[in-house]
C-alpha cells in the first residue's frame, strides 16, 4: 500500500514571492506517476502539475515546477511569484502505473495562503 | 464537453434516510472514480468504473453504499440508512483508459449532511 505525507498542514507567503510545499511518499513500485492537486474554497479539484517517477527531469508548468528526489522519494511544490489567486488547499497524489494502478493516494494537504 | 458535473452540490438529509448521488463524466472518458473526502483531509478512494463495470471497492464501502455505471455513462452513488458518519464531501473524477499518468478530472462534489 502507499502513503503520501504532507507534513505542513498550513503556510503562508506574500505576494510574489516563492514558496514551497512538501511532500514524501512511500512505495515499492519502480514506476508511478506522482501530481499536485489544488482545490480553491469553490472545492472543485484542478490538476496543477504531474510528474512520471521515470523522467529524471523535473516538471515545470508556468510558475510551478517539482523537486522530484526519487531515492529520497520527495515530490515538493514550488510556488513562484504567488498570486492571490493560489490561495487553496493543495493536495499532493501518487498514482501506480500499470494494471491495477487506477486509483490515486492523497495527502492530508497544505493550506496555502497568499497575503497582500 | 463543460467537464464533470455532479448533482446536487448540497443535501441534508435525516440519519436514517437514502440519499442518492449522481456523477455525469466527461464523455469520452471510460473510468469514473467516486471518492470520499472529510474535512481537514485529503479525498479517499471509494470505487471506480471502467467503462460500465465496477472495477474496484475500497473496504471503505459499507454495504450500505452501492454504485452502478448503467452503459458505462453517468454514475450513481446510493447510501442507505445514512448514519453521521457518513456527512461529508463525495467527490467524482473521471479519465481516460489510454492516458494513464494524465490524472483524473474532479467534479465540484456533493455534500452531504446527515443530522
Amino acid at each position: 500500500a502507499q502513503t503520501v505525507t504532507q507534513s505542513q498542514p498550513e503556510m503562508s507567503v506574500q505576494e510574489a514571492e516563492t514558496v514551497t510545499l512538501s511532500c514524501t511518499y512511500d512505495t515499492s513500485e519502480n514506476n508511478y506517476y506522482l501530481f499536485w492537486y489544488k482545490q480553491p474554497p469553490s472545492r472543485q479539484m484542478i490538476l496543477v502539475i504531474r510528474q512520471e517517477a521515470y523522467k529524471q527531469q523535473n516538471a515545470t508548468e508556468n510558475r510551478f515546477s517539482v523537486n522530484f528526489q526519487k531515492a529520497a522519494k520527495s515530490f515538493s511544490l514550488k510556488i513562484s511569484d504567488s498570486q492571490l489567486g493560489d490561495t487553496a488547499m493543495y493536495f499532493c497524489a501518487f498514482k501506480p502505473s500499470g494494471g491495477g494502478g487506477n486509483k490515486l493516494t492523497f495527502g492530508t494537504g497544505t493550506q496555502l495562503k497568499v497575503e497582500l | 464537453d463543460t467537464g464533470v458535473s455532479q448533482n446536487p452540490r448540497h443535501k441534508i438529509t435525516k440519519r436514517g434516510q437514502n440519499v442518492t448521488f449522481r456523477c455525469d463524466p466527461i464523455s469520452e472518458h471510460n473510468r469514473l472514480y467516486w471518492y470520499r473526502q472529510t474535512l481537514g483531509q485529503g479525498p479517499e478512494f471509494l470505487t471506480y468504473f471502467q467503462n460500465e463495470a465496477q472495477l474496484e471497492k475500497s473496504r471503505l464501502l459499507s454495504d450500505r453504499f452501492s454504485a452502478e455505471r448503467p452503459k458505462g455513462s453517468f454514475s450513481t452513488l446510493e447510501i442507505q440508512r445514512t448514519e453521521q458518519g457518513d456527512s461529508a464531501m463525495y467527490l467524482c473524477a473521471s479519465s481516460f483508459l489510454d492516458r494513464e499518468g494524465g490524472g483524473y478530472t474532479f467534479g465540484s462534489g456533493t455534500r452531504l449532511t446527515v443530522v
